[in-house]
């Protein structure tokens, strides 16, 4: 079945630490996000990208890096830069090229400081 | 500045009733589409409904249906019938230029 997948479920950064989190689509989609989610707020896009090779800051980009080598992934990192990480990441797709087109969410990873 | 409101942080009903969730948003935009997501306890993000702003018909999918006010920038989610299974955090968002602007949610409690 198509889908999103996204590892790991759960992850412990340590201080002054990288970490990178996976996002995998076999929907064969142009376009994928990042977004974030803390408690009482709606979701936050931290990168998005419409084509491989290239991507587009979002909202809350500080702290955050992507890649977009391959079209089926869109791997995030949490750098060290982010002093606020403990958060729910979501990862998005979407059908490029048809606007309106609905995003299909993975089941996220939540990050959390030790 | 884009946003989009959701006036009801929390709300409960007895199951098999129906009930509404509001939202409302702002933008200046002319073409832009709208969404309802549902968010059950196991935080997986779910399409419930879709809404083209240039079309007057309010959209449905089975139970669920839209109330869709252009003018007045309105777009609320009547669910009819509800579930146990409905509990869940519902969020309202709109999509402009590829990016979905989100609102806060609303925590949904179907009580049987």
């Amino acid at each position: 079945d198509g889908g999103i997948t996204q590892s790991p479920k759960y992850l412990f950064r340590k201080e002054g630490q990288n970490v990178t989190l996976s996002c995998e689509q076999n929907l064969n989609h142009d376009a994928m996000y990042w977004y974030r989610q803390d408690p009482g707020q709606g979701l936050r896009l931290i990168y998005y990208s419409q084509i491989v090779n290239d991507f587009q800051k979002g909202d809350i980009a500080e702290g955050y890096s992507v890649s977009r080598e391959k079209k089926e992934s869109f791997p995030l990192t949490v750098t060290s830069a982010q002093k606020n990480p403990t958060a729910f990441y979501l990862c998005a797709s979407s059908i490029e090229g048809a606007k309106g087109q609905p995003q299909h969410f993975g089941d996220g990873t939540r990050l959390s400081i030790l | 500045a884009q946003t989009v409101t959701q006036s009801q942080p929390e709300m409960s009903v007895q199951e098999a009733e129906t009930v509404t969730l509001s939202c409302t948003y702002d933008t200046s935009e002319s073409n832009y589409y709208l969404f309802w997501y549902k968010q059950p306890p196991s935080r997986q993000m779910i399409l419930v409904i879709r809404q083209e702003a240039y079309k007057q018909q309010n959209a449905t999918e089975n139970r669920f249906s839209v109330n869709f006010q252009k003018a007045a920038k309105s777009f609320s989610l009547k669910i009819s019938d509800s579930q146990l299974g409905d509990t869940a955090m519902y969020f309202c968002a709109f999509l402009v230029n590829y990016q979905l602007i989100w609102g806060a949610g609303t925590k949904l409690i179907i009580k049987p």
